[in-house]
């Protein structure tokens, strides 16, 4: 079945610190793939997505890369502010059924991410 | 504002009692989903909707029963069968092939 793994947190960076969150995922088919974004006590919030392998999905100053070769989707950022602290999920949704349509979504376990003055 | 929204947003219950989580979205999608998050676990899928009075289990639907009697709701009921159902509830919605789903807020479940 679908996977995704992505690194242990928590992370801890100072403010204007380069962040990556590494995530690799297995998948049969061609698989979209999405990083949420997690504020304590409320719910997901989408980041950003890739639908298709080289595709560069990019919000907020965030970035990952769809990349088909090493299965991977790595989150980055160059210069990291305290309200970037959150939890990250990667995550890659599949089509349910042949007819249905809708989307399965397969979650990391979430990479926390705390940043600090 | 189009969006989705779940009550309550905390919910005390206490052994032995069925709950009711409530879902509603205003989005015009076809698709619903109820996810449990636990610490350290991620999101595990518990039944979803692709249509109105039609719903399959997901990966951990033991315990949980839901209902699709309009497009708009989806509500969850956690039943007694549930052996540990202190959770994060988190129901969301997406139109239909390939595309990313929407979350509400949460309703944080606490068995006392």
């Amino acid at each position: 079945g679908n996977s995704v793994t992505q690194m242990e947190g928590p992370v801890t960076l100072s403010e204007e610190a380069f962040l990556t969150i590494n995530c690799t995922y297995t998948a049969t088919g061609y698989p979209s793939l999405f990083w949420y974004v997690q504020y304590p006590g409320e719910g997901l919030q989408l980041l950003l997505k890739a639908t298709k392998a080289d595709d560069k999905g990019s919000n907020k100053g965030f970035e990952a890369t769809y990349r088909k070769e090493t299965t991977s989707f790595h989150l980055e950022k160059g210069s990291v502010q305290v309200s970037d602290s959150a939890v990250y999920f990667c995550a890659l949704s599949d089509l349910i059924g042949v007819t249905g349509g809708g989307n399965k979504l397969t979650f990391g376990t979430g990479t926390q991410l705390k940043v600090e003055l | 504002d189009g969006g989705i929204t779940q009550s309550p947003k905390y919910l005390f219950r206490k052994e032995g009692q069925n709950v009711t989580l409530s879902c509603e979205q205003n989005l015009n999608h076809d698709a619903m989903y109820w996810y449990r998050q636990d610490p350290g676990q991620g999101l595990r899928l518990i039944y979803y909707s692709q249509i109105v009075n039609d719903f399959q289990k997901g990966d951990i639907a033991e315990g949980y029963s839901v209902s699709r009697e309009k497009k708009e709701s989806f509500p969850l009921t956690v039943t007694s069968a549930q052996k540990n159902p202190t959770a994060f509830y988190l129901c969301a919605s997406s139109p239909l092939i390939r595309a990313e789903a929407f979350f509400g807020q949460g309703t944080r479940l606490t068995v006392v």
